[in-house]
């Protein structure tokens, strides 16, 4: 399986962006990056994916560097409510099965 | 709003009983998904299945099994718990874009 790097912790003031960082150097053509994120005593929710250009949607941005081999995961305005940890994850085309990694715990300061 | 639905949030069961997870999904997605969940060790992938009656096995399926009768049904079995089995469950079901996990179930073997 691809595998992704995030760090294992990060904090940010509230209302702020916040800019989650994921390394994947091994990411083959086929794969997709995708974002999940748990908050605290939930299953995992979908965040955003993409494959190669910058992303956005009502919860985050993602943008993706031009040689693919890493990714970030944007949060425009940081509340408490995003504390969560947040994974990032190779998932292939032709692939429904993912694998998650250890994530990156996000903790926000009031 | 789409939904998948863990039968129990919390379930204590003694070592040795066969124990039924159950989990239902209202989205008709093909694919579905049982992950256990551990501190330090993440989520990791028990079973999973593409189709009605079909199963295949994720990372760690020793002391599991599944059964898919019906498209919206993937039933989770601890043919005789063991105390190591005691974690958090969680139950997910994909579409094209992501999976949508249930709440999950805390199981403790006693």
């Amino acid at each position: 399986d691809a595998k992704t790097t995030q760090p294992n912790s990060m904090e940010s003031n509230e209302e702020e962006p916040v800019h989650l960082p994921c390394n994947h150097s091994t990411i083959s053509g086929t794969d997709y990056i995708h974002w999940y994120r748990q908050l605290p005593s939930q299953g995992p929710e979908y965040v955003i994916h993409g494959l190669t250009s910058n992303v956005n949607n009502r919860m985050a941005s993602l943008a993706i560097a031009e040689d693919r081999k890493s990714s970030t995961l944007i949060l425009h305005r940081a509340t408490l409510r995003d504390a969560a940890v947040y994974y990032c994850i190779l998932r292939d085309r032709g692939d429904d099965k993912i694998i998650f990694g250890k994530g990156t715990r996000l903790h926000i300061l009031p | 709003d789409v939904k998948v639905t863990q039968s129990s949030r919390y379930l204590v069961k003694r070592t040795g009983e066969k124990v039924f997870l159950e989990c239902v999904q209202d989205m008709d997605h093909e694919n579905m998904f049982w992950y256990r969940q551990d501190p330090g060790l993440g989520l990791r992938l028990i079973y999973f299945s593409y189709d009605v009656k079909m199963k295949e096995k994720g990372d760690i399926p020793e002391g599991y099994s599944v059964s898919r009768e019906k498209k919206e049904r993937f039933s989770l079995i601890l043919e005789s718990a063991s105390t190591n089995q005691t974690s958090m469950y969680l139950c997910a079901s994909s579409a094209v874009v992501g999976y949508t996990f249930g709440s999950g179930t805390r199981l403790t073997v006693v």
